[in-house]
Formats: structure tokens, C-alpha cells, sequence
């Protein structure tokens, strides 16, 4: 069964701390991507990667970076964690194109105190 | 650039009783269309997908959607549903040329099962 692990499915930091979020795919997909949800917002694009050491600013990426050193390994960086950012994380991967869809993680909820 | 509009937030429904979940897009060229689901603290979950061909697509859990391009419309439906159906539902879209295109979400429509 293929998946996409997510480290944590629960974390709590405190404000200002450096957090980190994992993501490990086993389907040799090349994109993989960060999401946050939030009630009433949907899911919202942080960055996402095509490639190793490739990156790209989605659409909230302020606050935020990412590492992808190999090809299964996708990782969300707080730099400095506040309040603002307790939110569900969700991390995907796919081929190339997308035309089979995402396979998503099942989540980091994340509070910030 | 595309957009996806969902306009129920929340759609309650009878046990058995027949429910459709609508979805429409905007973009101003070809689409790839998704529907998700997400169950209670889990991840989504790729429902079915519309890449090209017959215009009604069946996924899985008896679920089926139906894309109707002159409508712009994606809307997802199922004759009967389940206490188990109860989840979050998204309706998702990506234009399709080469190289990757950006996926659109919808804001997800709550489906409640009631027994």
C-alpha cells in the first residue's frame, strides 16, 4: 500500500521555537507539497517541490521553509512558531502531472502556545 | 488561473437518502477535476477524477460525479448514503499542459449522515 508518513500526528510548541514538520513518500513521486487547513479557508498551498533541492513558494510561504534533500523526503520548517500558525498540515505527493490526483498524509495538527 | 466554488458548507442528510454535493470551476483553459474526502483527523483522500472521456465518472464507495462542461459544474452525488459517508468533502482542480500545474481546492462541503 503506498503511502505518504507524516512524522507527527500531534505536536505542541511553544512561540518562538524552530519546528519541524516531516513528510516521507514511498511512491517515487517527483512533486511533493505542503498544505495547511483551516476552518472555513480549505487548504491552503505553502510551498511544494518538483524535484530534489527544487522549491517553490505556494501561497502563504511567510513564516515558513522547506528542505528536500531525496526524492522521499519533504520537510516544513517553522522558523520561528507563533500562535497564528497552530493549524493542520498536510502534506502530498504525485507524479509529474497530477492526472492521478494527490496522495495526501494523514496530518500534523500543530498547536503553538 | 482557476477557481473552485463550493457552496454548501455543511449538507445534512437522512441515512439512506440520496445526496449531492455541488462543485464549480472556472478556468480559462482544460481541466483536470478531483473530488476528495476527508474523514475525521485524517488526511484527504482521492475520491474519484475527471481527466477525459465519458462525462460521468464512478469512484469509489458508490460515489459518482458528473462533469458538465457547459456548466462549468463537477457536482458529486450518491443514491444512498451511509452513516460512514459522514466526512469532509473537497472538489479540486488542475489545468492540464505540461510540467505541473497548480491544483485548486474548494473551501469543502461537510457532509452529516444523520441516523
Amino acid at each position: 500500500d503506498v503511502k505518504v508518513t507524516q512524522s507527527s500526528r500531534y505536536l505542541v510548541k511553544r512561540t518562538g521555537e524552530k519546528v519541524f514538520l516531516e513528510c516521507v513518500q514511498d511512491m517515487d513521486h517527483e512533486n511533493m507539497f505542503w498544505y495547511r487547513q483551516d476552518p472555513g479557508l480549505g487548504l491552503r498551498l505553502i510551498y511544494f517541490s518538483y524535484d530534489v533541492k527544487m522549491k517553490e513558494k505556494g501561497d502563504i510561504p511567510e513564516g515558513y521553509s522547506v528542505s528536500r534533500e531525496k526524492k522521499e523526503r519533504f520537510s516544513l520548517i517553522l522558523e520561528s512558531a507563533s500562535t497564528n500558525q497552530t493549524s493542520m498540515y498536510l502534506c502530498a505527493s504525485s507524479s509529474p502531472q497530477g492526472r492521478k490526483g494527490y496522495t495526501f498524509g494523514s496530518g500534523t495538527r500543530l498547536t503553538v502556545v | 488561473a482557476q477557481s473552485v466554488t463550493q457552496l454548501d458548507s455543511q449538507v445534512p442528510v437522512f441515512e439512506e437518502a440520496p445526496v449531492e454535493l455541488r462543485c464549480n470551476y472556472s478556468s480559462s483553459v482544460s481541466v483536470y477535476l478531483f473530488w476528495y474526502v476527508q474523514y475525521p483527523n485524517q488526511g484527504l483522500q482521492l475520491l474519484l477524477k475527471y481527466l477525459s472521456g465519458s462525462t460521468l465518472v464512478k469512484g469509489i464507495n458508490g460515489f459518482e460525479a458528473e462533469f458538465n462542461k457547459s456548466q462549468t459544474s463537477f457536482h458529486l452525488r450518491k443514491p444512498s448514503v451511509h452513516i460512514s459517508d459522514t466526512a469532509e468533502y473537497f472538489c479540486a482542480v488542475s489545468p492540464f499542459s505540461g510540467g505541473y500545474q497548480k491544483v485548486t481546492f474548494g473551501t469543502g462541503t461537510k457532509l452529516q449522515v444523520i441516523p
